[in-house]
């Protein structure tokens, strides 16, 4: 079963302060993603990575940074969190694999809820 | 921009009825459509996905269906219970290992 796991759960930051939320795998995915969901907009890519120390920009990146320190840890860092930020933030793995076709699936973490100040 | 559309964006169904919930894409490239499924306070897991080369994808009692001419899916859900009660992500890849998303559908089944 695949297995990505997401630290912290909850955080609640102040506007200006820095922000750092954590993800791990162990699927041995070449590829990591961080999304964040609001209600509404469904989710957003922010920030990707092909494999340790790659990372790449998604469809809303500004006011992140990712880091890609190993296969199994992705980060997103807030430099300086400010409340349009708050939301709920999702990390996935995923990698190709084939069943007859080619097939790809994401595998989500559980989730992070950060409230900004 | 690639976009991924879906509707309803809301949807209640009595117990027992079919669900049927669409969704639309514009790009051309696209070859791979997965739907995902939501419950509340969850994250989003795989339930059905189709690629190009098929018509019809069945799993159970979830179905997808693809007009590939107008780029149009939909997918079924036969004998809805309660527990589907969830919200529904269909998306688009083109196999760069990146998902286009729609917004997502969220279906209330009614016992």
């Amino acid at each position: 079963e695949a297995a990505v796991t997401q630290s912290p759960r909850n955080k609640v930051a102040v506007t200006g302060g820095k922000v750092t939320l954590s993800c791990n795998q162990t699927n041995n995915h070449n590829n990591m993603y961080w999304y964040r969901q609001d209600t509404g907009h469904g989710l957003r890519l922010i920030h990707y990575s092909y494999g340790a120390g790659s990372t790449e920009k998604g469809d809303i990146p500004d006011g992140y940074k990712a880091s890609r320190p190993s296969q199994e840890n992705f980060s997103l860092i807030l430099e300086l969190a400010t409340p349009s930020q708050t939301s709920v933030y999702f990390c996935a793995s995923g990698d190709l694999r084939d069943w007859g076709g080619p097939t790809y699936e994401q595998y989500f973490g559980p989730g992070t809820r950060l409230t900004v100040l | 921009q690639q976009q991924v559309r879906q509707s309803p964006q809301s949807l209640t169904v009595w117990e027992g009825e079919t669900t049927i919930l669409n969704c639309s894409y514009e790009d051309s490239t696209f070859d791979y459509f997965p739907w995902y499924r939501q419950f509340p306070g969850k994250s989003p897991a795989l339930l059905i996905a189709i690629s190009l080369v098929s018509n019809k994808k069945e799993d159970g009692r979830f179905t997808i269906f693809f007009n590939k001419r107008e780029k149009k899916l939909s997918l079924h859900i036969t004998d809805s219970q309660p527990g589907d009660s969830a919200t529904y992500f269909c998306a688009a890849s083109e196999g760069n290992y990146q998902l286009i998303w729609g917004s997502g559908t969220k279906l209330i089944i009614k016992p």
